[in-house]
């Protein structure tokens, strides 16, 4: 059963920082990777889809990194700014025909003015 | 443009009561599934339907119902609502079951059960 570890569970930085969310799952046998954003009372929004060919997504000021022998995937955020503000989730998908989801606890990000 | 929309966004049920979450997408997806959210822990599968007529049990299953009669919805039946039920419930929805599509994730149902 793929269990999914994302370190640290909450992190707090000033505006401006650079930081790396991380994200471990146990089985490497993945059809691709996602990282979901979740506001506080909200639904989840996918920042980025990894597919297990490739090893980096950018979008913006976000890049996710996958290497999927290790079992590890990194979300990167340049200059954090306090609208970052949010849980990050990681989520790989073990099905190729069809989804099979598995979400990481996540990591609560706070990014002070 | 509408997505996933989730009714209700709050209810509080009493144990033994039944009730139905209401989920539709105006995106023509096929595939849509269902989710619960508890705190310390990650979202788990309850049951998802890759297309109208097709549903099939997630990771916890037990205690929920659900069909598919038509594309646009997927409701999520509690047919006798037990305090392990409070959650919060997320439905989600996909062009196709095809993995190399994004989510799309409602903004989720507050479910208490007393």
């Amino acid at each position: 059963k793929q269990e999914v570890t994302q370190i640290p569970a909450a992190l707090s930085v000033p505006e401006g920082e650079n930081l790396v969310l991380n994200c471990s799952f146990t089985d490497s046998a993945i059809y691709n990777l996602q990282w979901f954003r979740q506001d506080p009372g909200k639904g989840l929004t996918s920042l980025l889809l990894i597919q297990s060919s490739q090893r980096e997504q950018t979008s913006g000021r976000l890049n996710a990194s996958l290497d999927k022998s290790s079992g590890r995937s990194t979300l990167y955020i340049a200059a954090s700014q306090p609208g970052d503000s949010a849980t990050y989730l990681c989520a790989p998908n073990s099905g190729a025909g069809s989804y099979q989801l598995t979400f990481g606890k996540g990591t609560k990000l706070s990014v002070i003015p | 443009n509408a997505g996933v929309t989730q009714t209700p966004k709050f209810q509080v049920l009493k144990t033994g009561q039944s009730m139905t979450l209401q989920c539709a997408q105006d995106m023509n997806h096929e595939y849509m599934s269902w989710y619960r959210q508890d705190p310390g822990m990650g979202l788990r599968l309850i049951h998802y339907s890759v297309g109208a007529g097709i549903t099939d049990q997630g990771e916890v299953p037990n205690g929920y119902n659900v069909s598919r009669s038509t594309t646009e919805d997927f409701p999520l039946r509690l047919l006798s609502a037990a305090p392990s039920q409070t959650s919060v419930y997320f439905c989600a929805s996909t062009p196709t079951a095809q993995a190399k599509n994004i989510q799309y994730f409602g903004a989720g149902t507050r479910l208490s059960v007393l």
